[in-house]
């Protein structure tokens, strides 16, 4: 099987524009993790897409966003980007919940300018 | 609210010895998973070995084997036989059940192999 894609896998943006990630997850799989790693902060849960459906939703303000398709491909958007948006972004798969492994893409570099 | 704590930010091991990185967690639940995560320079993040919290018997891969304390709140990874390929950020992870995919991440620790 392949494995999860993500892209683009490097992005530079300026300060207030918005950006759209894209995350193919492994096929078969119905859940779509997002999770922010910054250097200061660490790896933070984003949101959880499951069938279509935000099952659950980290700590970020309201300017992240997200969305799974009926395929389960899975975007995330971010509105109105600031300096501290920088990051790695990674998605991650999975078939079913909670004991299971997550499958890791490579991670969308966001750089803002 | 759950939090995963490495204490260790940097280790270094020679090769062929063993070493262990450690992780504390803190949680109310009582039937939860916890993982250790290896993200090598790539960046592309693989999970190592994975503990379900009911099980009392510490999982064990290949080089790779836990010393899971539910008690204290505790579980660390041992690397034995370490090999230069074991060079990388390693992640201690936890979720609990019913929670869908949400992990919680540790800080994490550099693993840094010596030839």
């Amino acid at each position: 099987k392949a494995g999860v894609t993500q892209t683009p896998r490097y992005l530079i943006k300026t300060r207030g524009q918005q950006v759209t990630l894209s995350c193919s997850p492994i096929s078969g799989h119905r859940s779509v993790s997002w999770y922010q790693q910054t250097p200061g902060q660490g790896l933070q849960f984003l949101f959880e897409y499951f069938s279509e459906t935000q099952r659950n939703k980290g700590n970020f303000p309201g300017r992240f966003s997200g969305r799974q398709f009926s395929n389960s491909r899975s975007e995330m958007n971010v509105s109105t980007l600031e300096l501290g948006d920088s990051a790695l972004y990674l998605c991650a798969s999975s078939d079913l919940t909670g004991r299971d492994e997550q499958y890791f893409g490579p991670g969308t570099r966001l750089t803002v300018t | 609210a759950q939090t995963v704590t490495q204490s260790q930010p940097e280790m270094s091991v020679q090769e062929a010895e063993t070493v262990t990185l450690s992780c504390t967690y803190d949680t109310s639940e009582s039937d939860y998973y916890l993982f250790w995560y290896k993200q090598p320079p790539s960046r592309q993040m693989i999970l190592v070995i994975r503990q379900e919290a009911y099980k009392q018997q510490n999982a064990t891969e290949n080089r790779f084997s836990v010393n899971f304390q539910k008690a204290a709140k505790s579980f660390s990874l041992k690397i034995s036989d370490s090999q230069l390929g074991d060079a990388a950020m390693y992640f201690c992870a936890y979720n609990y059940n019913n929670a869908g995919n949400m992990l919680t991440f540790g800080g994490g620790t550099r693993l840094m192999v010596k030839p």
